[in-house]
């Protein structure tokens, strides 16, 4: 069984200030793992994923995410919010086994001040 | 534009109906995902195709049914509709069916049953 918990339903940051969104995963399996972003009336875009190598995890547009396993973690953080950034995101897990399925957090959405 | 394609993007229809959604995968993707987005259940994965053939059932109704089609285009099928499956549906590709596989999301349909 695999499930994401994603700690906060809201984050909101000023227009330069770093972001931290938080997911704590759980899985049988080595897992993969993913950050979506979802803009408004969007389909889903893939920001970055991790597939058991570096921990550290570079993705588009600045973002990056580090795999924690002693801490089951795998926050997405920005070093300078824009205010294109405003979306949701998802946190996604999926297993190595033969569930192949992804499970989906239930979002954070970010606002982003002026 | 991630390269996969829904029709409808929006669906009006009544309770007890039956309706018929379809997507087209990113060129040279053999697996195809059906996912439904709600408010109150978040994004849940309801089928995987692979190349044709069935390869993953998650939280999806006894009432819908999808297939994948030689040209690998796949349509989910909702009958009986009832007002709680107001929900956007997406469908995502991806090139394998391996759980490290990135899956490209299309816009998604958005259907209101009445």
């Amino acid at each position: 069984a695999q499930s994401v918990t994603q700690l906060d339903s809201h984050v909101s940051v000023s227009e330069g200030t770093p972001v931290l969104l938080r997911c704590n995963y759980s899985s049988s399996y080595s897992p993969s793992l993913f950050w979506y972003v979802q803009h408004p009336n969007k389909g889903l875009q893939l920001l970055l994923k991790y597939t058991s190598a570096a921990t550290l995890v570079k993705g588009i547009n600045g973002f990056e995410a580090e795999f924690k396993k002693s801490e089951t973690s795998f926050h997405l953080t920005k070093p300078s919010a824009h205010m294109s950034d405003a979306a949701e995101y998802f946190c996604v897990v999926s297993a190595s086994g033969s569930a192949r399925q992804l499970t989906f957090g239930s979002g954070t959405q970010l606002t982003v001040l002026p | 534009d991630s390269g996969v394609t829904q029709t409808p993007k929006h669906l009006i229809t009544a309770t007890g109906q039956r309706v018929t959604l379809r997507c087209s995968p990113r060129s040279g993707d053999l697996s195809v995902y059906w996912y439904q987005q709600s408010l109150d259940q978040g994004l849940q994965f309801l089928i995987q195709y692979y190349n044709g053939e069935e390869r993953a059932k998650g939280n999806i109704l006894e009432r819908f049914s999808a297939q994948q089609f030689p040209d690998l285009h796949s349509e989910l099928n909702l009958s009986s509709l009832e007002l709680g499956d107001s929900a956007l549906y997406f469908c995502a590709s991806s090139g394998g069916d391996r759980s490290y596989n990135e899956q490209f999301f299309g816009p998604g349909t958005r259907l209101t049953v009445l």
